[in-house]
């Protein structure tokens, strides 16, 4: 499989604070994906992107924004953060076979 | 627009005790529809790939099947390591950037 990284795993922040959280991967993916995941909405997607300064809005990407200036990291981030962006937030990427390939998860607490 | 609903939303069983997961979607034209298991604090992990209706895959205990309008997710004696959350995602033909559209997921729970 794809190695997908995301950093950090967990992070607490305060209210108004920009937080940027990172996504990796070590093969040649041209397809990257933000989603967050809360309970009684699942996965919606936030950005996604298509290649080197590319990238697309999902159906949930008000208040944050997505750089892509290398194949192997897709950077996102919350500008000035709110506490309804608390969440878990997954970064993909597409497999032909498999759909998508998870990262690990951001857990992400605005306080 | 894509829709997928997963039922139940919540399940439990005893060990051994068989069931079904469901998951129906609406979609101009599937490329493909995925099934995933997700552990508590875990990304979602790929179970099944299924394109075409009739179409099954097993693995283990668990087999997927598909018509044009649902999938069902069978596991057959289940044990406590079963329990999880399983996700389904759907992908249509002409979808922009390859984007799978996710339902909320059951969250099996399989007693000892």
């Amino acid at each position: 499989d794809a190695g997908i990284t995301q950093s950090p795993r967990h992070k607490v922040t305060e209210t108004g604070t920009p937080v940027t959280l990172r996504c990796h991967q070590t093969e040649n993916h041209r397809y990257m994906y933000w989603y967050r995941q809360d309970p009684g909405h699942g996965l919606r997607l936030i950005h996604y992107s298509y290649g080197v300064k590319d990238t697309d809005k999902g159906e949930v990407s008000d208040g944050y924004s997505v750089s892509r200036s290398k194949t192997e990291d897709f950077l996102l981030t919350l500008e000035s953060a709110t506490s309804s962006q608390t969440s878990v937030y997954f970064c993909a990427i597409s497999d032909f076979h498999k759909g998508y390939t998870f990262g690990s998860g951001t857990r992400l607490t605005v306080v | 627009e894509d829709q997928v609903t997963q039922s139940p939303e919540a399940l439990r069983l005893q060990e051994g005790e068989s069931s079904s997961l469901n998951c129906s979607y609406t979609v101009s034209g599937l490329r493909g529809l995925f099934w995933y298991r997700q552990d508590p604090g875990k990304g979602p992990e790929f179970l099944f790939t299924l394109y075409s209706a009739g179409e099954e895959k097993e693995k283990e205990r668990l087999k997927a099947t598909l018509t044009k309008k649902e999938s069902f997710l069978h596991i057959t004696a289940p044990k406590p390591e079963d329990s999880a959350t399983y996700l389904c995602a759907v992908q249509e033909l002409e979808t922009s950037g390859s984007r799978l559209t996710f339902g909320e997921g059951t969250q099996l729970t399989v007693n000892p």
